[in-house]
């Protein structure tokens, strides 16, 4: 299987501060996304990050890469009481079609 | 980006029915997915929704308990049949075009008595 993991699996902290998980997954990838859910909704696309980048940033958000450690992070800054969510990251590889496996996910709850 | 409708936003159903649950997407998409999520978990793959052909089923899921359609290229449906409480869960349906960001619908919470 090549599902991501996600580091840790709840995360708390206060507003203003900021936030980073984790992902690792097994085999090779093409692409990792990350994604939000609030609680009992849909799946956000945050960040799709391509296996020939490193970083990339969206706001307060920041992705890194590392596909020799097979990992990637994700770092929220400055927290508010609206990124409380729980985050996936997700990763495809071609195999004779493409699909996307997510990882357990992250529970982050920012205290106000 | 693909905006996905899907219905029935949720629903209540009982022991040893079957229930179909819709996605239709605003544009031809190429790939379509289906995902279960069952309480506090992550999402599971269910299927790949193949245009005019059979679906492409995950380990774990099979034909007969979760058959798909997908009849056209904005079109998609997945049946839960015979239902168990086991099956409580939120269904989502995704699309993507390769190499972009995956889109979800809201999701189908179901509730089995």
């Amino acid at each position: 299987s090549q599902q991501g993991e996600e580091d840790p699996q709840a995360l708390s902290i206060q507003e203003g501060e900021n936030a980073t998980m984790n992902c690792s997954y097994k085999t090779s990838i093409n692409n990792l996304q990350w994604y939000r859910q609030n609680s009992g909704r849909g799946l956000v696309h945050l960040i799709l990050i391509r296996s020939n980048e490193r970083e990339k940033h969206s706001g307060r958000l920041r992705v890194t890469l590392d596909t020799s450690k097979k990992s990637s992070s994700l770092l929220i800054t400055a927290s508010r009481a609206a990124d409380t969510a729980s985050y996936f990251c997700a990763t495809d590889a071609w195999t004779s079609y493409d699909k996307v496996i997510f990882g357990p996910g992250t529970s982050l709850s920012v205290i106000p | 980006s693909a905006v996905i409708s899907q219905k029935p936003s949720r629903d209540i159903c009982q022991r040893g029915t079957s229930l179909t649950i819709q996605c239709q997407v605003d544009s031809q998409v190429t790939m379509m997915f289906w995902y279960r999520q069952q309480p506090g978990q992550s999402l599971t793959l269910i299927a790949t929704a193949n245009q005019g052909s059979e679906a492409t089923y995950e380990s774990g899921f099979v034909i007969d308990k979760f058959p798909i359609s997908r009849p056209n290229l904005t079109f998609s449906t997945l049946t839960v049949s015979n239902m168990s409480p086991e099956d409580s869960s939120i269904y989502l349906c995704s699309v993507q075009e390769p190499n972009r960001p995956q889109h979800f619908g809201d999701g189908t919470r179901l509730s089995i008595l």
